[in-house]
């Protein structure tokens, strides 16, 4: 059975202090994995898609990399609007998106 | 502007009433998706339709409706059938599944519905 899981469930950093969440999923047929940032109240950004081990991608503070069991979501340097939660999913063989529960990221000044 | 907009932002009803959130999209996607979204839990499939005049069922379709009768519009019905209506619903597009940037999916801002 296809199935994401997200963690940390919340992580509090100081602006400025470096940090990871994590991705772990088990698909068959992984036809890509998607990063999203979701403000409350609001629908899901997207963010980045990764296809194959070993690729990374970039984005202003974040930084997305994947292996073939789990991707990472790395946050360089935080500022306050980098707070929201954080939502990863993949598609396999099926036509569906597979989404994990999210990790929610404060950040204080 | 290319986006998905979704209305009501807020809505409310009464318990045993049918209710009818509205989704349109002018990327001209062919695939949308309903998605319903409570604490603590990841989103959850209710319909998905690749095609127009065609759908099928996600992983909690029970009591909800859907139709596909024009490629810009996907509207979604909350039967009284319906146990917990009470959620966050999203609405979703991308292409056609087919190969690289065709699985992105892109959400709408939301329908928020209570039912009391």
């Amino acid at each position: 059975e296809d199935q994401v899981t997200q963690s940390p469930e919340a992580l509090r950093l100081q602006e400025g202090e470096s940090s990871s969440l994590n991705c772990s999923y088990t698909v068959s047929g992984l036809r890509g994995l998607f990063w999203y940032r979701q403000d409350p109240g609001k629908g899901p950004e997207f963010l980045f898609t990764l296809y194959s081990a070993g690729e990374e991608k970039e984005k202003e503070r974040l930084k997305a990399t994947l292996t073939k069991k789990e991707s990472f979501l790395h946050i360089t340097a935080p500022k306050p609007e980098d707070s929201a939660t954080y939502l990863c999913a993949v598609q396999g063989d099926t036509d569906k998106l597979i989404f994990g529960t999210g990790t929610r990221l404060q950040v204080f000044p | 502007d290319g986006g998905i907009t979704q209305s009501p932002k807020y809505l409310f009803r009464k318990e045993g009433q049918n209710v009818t959130l509205s989704c349109e999209q002018n990327l001209n996607h062919d695939a949308m998706y309903w998605y319903r979204q409570d604490p603590g839990q990841g989103l959850r499939l209710i319909y998905y339709s690749q095609i127009v005049n065609d759908f099928q069922k996600g992983d909690i379709a029970e009591g909800y409706s859907v139709s596909r009768e024009k490629k810009e519009s996907f509207p979604l019905t909350v039967t009284s059938a319906q146990k917990n209506p009470t959620a966050f619903y999203l609405c979703a597009s991308n292409n056609r599944l087919g190969s690289g940037t065709d699985y992105e999916q892109y959400f709408g801002p939301g329908t928020r519905l209570t039912v009391t």
